[in-house]
């Protein structure tokens, strides 16, 4: 499968625990994205990262929230004390020029 | 005021209809326009994409923009009922910009 991939797929956790989601993007992507959306809602931007560097950040995304790519490739994004409002899909998109795709999803529950 | 706002629906059509699907945006900067069909708890796929004013067609799909009046539309043809989804707009200037979505449900 050549598409972005995430893992893990769902995630429940308790709140104040550390959750840590992966991204493997496109191969030949240099630009890679994290969004988070919540029902009803489109996705929202949080990060962009284009090779290892983070060129742009969300003002959504809080201190607790980081979010790696350290050799270019696949992209870690950490939540640390996680909160009841921290549930929601994650989503991970690659893009090279005009088309940006987006993997299936990472879907925190926060208890 | 958001800078991207899709009409919300939800939308109901038959089978074989028309379906028209609107968005307007506020910031000239945009220079992609995109259109997501999401299926339920799933990632956004990437339908079409367009960076001029005009219509771009791809099979039974048509999306069209208007950056004179900050307008883009996607347009189905012959739905279908594996054409229910919810479908977002994406504006983009590097990184994008989603409508709310639109869900649609084609009834056979």
């Amino acid at each position: 499968d050549t598409g972005v991939s995430q893992d893990p797929r769902h995630k429940i956790t308790k709140r104040g625990q550390n959750v840590t989601f992966r991204c493997d993007p496109i191969s030949e992507h240099n630009r890679l994205y994290w969004y988070r959306q919540t029902l009803g809602q489109g996705p929202e931007f949080l990060t962009y990262f284009q090779n290892e560097a983070q060129l742009e950040k969300s003002r959504l995304l809080s201190d607790r929230f980081s979010a790696e790519r350290p050799k270019g490739s696949f992209s870690t994004l950490e939540i640390q004390r996680t909160e009841q409002g921290d549930s929601a899909m994650y989503l991970c998109a690659s893009r090279q020029q005009d088309e940006q795709f987006f993997g299936p999803g990472t879907r925190l529950t926060v208890l | 005021q958001k800078e991207v706002e899709q009409d919300p629906g939800p939308l109901s059509v038959p089978e074989g209809a028309i379906v028209s699907l609107n968005c307007t945006y506020s910031n000239s900067a945009f220079q992609y326009f995109m259109w997501y069909r999401q299926y339920s708890r799933k990632g956004p796929e990437l339908l079409m994409y367009t960076y001029s004013s005009g219509n771009k067609e791809d099979g039974r799909f048509t999306a069209q923009v208007d950056k004179s009046s900050k307008y883009i539309s996607l347009f189905i043809r012959d739905s279908q009922p594996s054409d229910s989804a919810t479908y977002l707009c994406a504006i983009s200037a590097g990184k994008s910009t989603f409508g709310d979505g639109t869900t649609l449900t084609v009834k056979p």
